[in-house]
């Protein structure tokens, strides 16, 4: 198994600019999410999903658009490029873990820099 | 807003010693906590998890340890080893949003 694939790994886009960020898995999970990692402020939830077809919000989700239309892909869109979107973006799905909740597997992140 | 903080920004231990890395939490309801290892460039990896109707569960070398009255959650590593070297996270959720602290980075000195 690839496990969780991200692309593309860096990505330098200019204000205003729009773009997607691909994510992928083959372990047939049925949760996805997508993170965003600043420096000194851990990981912050931006959208999820717990099936296709089926897509929430999480706690950063302005600027940003995601769609659910098959288990395997959930790509993160962001509408307009702003600056303060730098940042590291991670990828992960799940499947209900040995206490009954949720071990997710991470990407290796997407790197985006917003100039 | 959830607030899921660590005690320690960064932490050094000498090789074989056992180490110790805390997190705060302050939303009574969570139910579910996990410990994340992080490795430079690369995504967090899940190390151990507990649920709330627990308060100690261990893996290998690993020992994550829940205090629901002081809502305080604590990772313990026995005889660390330079691969152990990372920042450590821990996360609580309550359902299907989950919410990551700031991080330990743990140092192990050969």
């Amino acid at each position: 198994n690839a496990g969780v694939t991200q692309t593309p790994k860096f990505q330098v886009l200019k204000t205003g600019q729009s773009m997607t960020l691909q994510c992928a898995q083959d372990m047939n999970h049925e949760y996805m999410s997508w993170y965003r990692q600043d420096p000194g402020m851990g990981l912050r939830l931006i959208h999820y999903s717990v099936g296709a077809g089926i897509t929430d919000q999480g706690e950063v989700p302005n600027g940003y658009n995601v769609s659910r239309s098959t288990t395997e892909d959930f790509p993160l869109r962001l509408l307009s490029a702003a600056p303060s979107q730098t940042s590291v973006y991670f990828c992960a799905s799940s499947f209900p873990g040995l206490a009954g909740g949720y071990e997710q597997y991470f990407g290796p992140g997407t790197r985006l820099t917003v100039t | 807003g959830e607030s899921v903080g660590l005690h320690l920004p960064t932490l050094s231990v000498q090789e074989g010693d056992n180490s110790i890395i805390n997190c705060a939490y302050s939303n009574s309801a969570s139910d579910y906590f996990i410990w994340y290892k992080q490795e430079s460039g690369k995504g967090p990896q899940f190390i151990i998890d507990i649920r709330s109707n627990m308060d100690k569960r261990q893996g290998q070398r690993v020992t994550v340890l829940l205090n629901k009255t002081v809502k305080h959650l604590s990772l313990q590593i026995a005889a660390t080893q330079p691969g152990d070297s990372a920042v450590y996270f821990c996360a609580e959720t309550t359902g299907n949003q989950f919410y990551f602290g700031t991080g330990t980075s743990l140092t192990v000195i050969p």
